[in-house]
């Protein structure tokens, strides 16, 4: 079954220093990742997706994630980390197996917490 | 711009009373979904529609009904059967398959009962 795990309800960090988010997953076959964040009272925005290739994935507002095959992990980062980064963070997977259709697999969500 | 709209962003609902959930999309996506949010929580699929005049259960499909007679709408009903109904609810839809391109969602409504 396909699962992810977000092993962190909340992370704190503060502003200017780098962060990680923590995401790892089980898929049969290889994985299609993405991260979405979620802002109060808003829906989820897109971050970024690992399809194939390098491994490092740029995203926007300056995330990053690098796919770790061998640690079946997608780790959300980004060097400097800012108080607007604030909000709640969700790491979603989908198996390329899937075929035709299929749904993306959410994990509970990480809350990041940037105190000035 | 192409995206997806939900109505009302507040909605306010009397004991016994059935509400809908407006969700219309104009991307031209095949699929549509529906989740809820409850207070800094995760997400919990309610229903899911592949395609036009098609929709499945999800993992807390009680209490809920929806419909999809066309391609761009995928309202969603919460019946007075659904006993704690008081959460944030997201629309979402995905091109076919969305195993590529994930998914796009709208800017969520927010339910309580009164």
């Amino acid at each position: 079954a396909q699962s992810v795990a977000q092993p962190e309800d909340q992370v704190n960090v503060a502003e200017g220093n780098p962060l990680t988010v923590k995401c790892t997953y089980s898929v049969s076959g290889n994985p299609y990742l993405f991260w979405y964040v979620q802002y109060p009272n808003r829906g989820l925005q897109f971050l970024l997706k690992y399809i194939t290739g390098d491994n490092l994935v740029k995203g926007s507002y300056g995330f990053e994630a690098e796919f770790n095959k061998s640690q079946t992990s997608f780790h959300l980062k980004k060097p400097s980390a800012l108080v607007s980064d604030s909000a709640l963070y969700f790491c979603a997977v989908i198996s390329e197996r899937s075929g035709g259709y299929n749904k993306l697999i959410f994990g509970a969500g990480t809350r990041l917490a940037v105190h000035p | 711009d192409g995206g997806i709209t939900q109505s009302p962003k507040y909605l306010f609902r009397k004991e016994g009373q059935n509400v809908t959930l407006s969700c219309e999309q104009n991307l031209n996506h095949d699929a549509m979904y529906w989740y809820r949010q409850d207070p800094g929580q995760g997400l919990r699929l309610i229903y899911y529609s592949q395609i036009v005049n098609d929709f499945q259960k999800g993992d807390i499909a009680e209490g809920y009904s929806v419909s999809r007679e066309k391609k761009e709408s995928f309202p969603l009903t919460v019946t007075s059967a659904q006993k704690n109904p008081t959460a944030f609810y997201l629309c979402a839809s995905s091109a076919t398959g969305g195993a590529v391109d994930g998914y796009t969602f709208g800017s969520g409504t927010r339910l309580t009962v009164v």
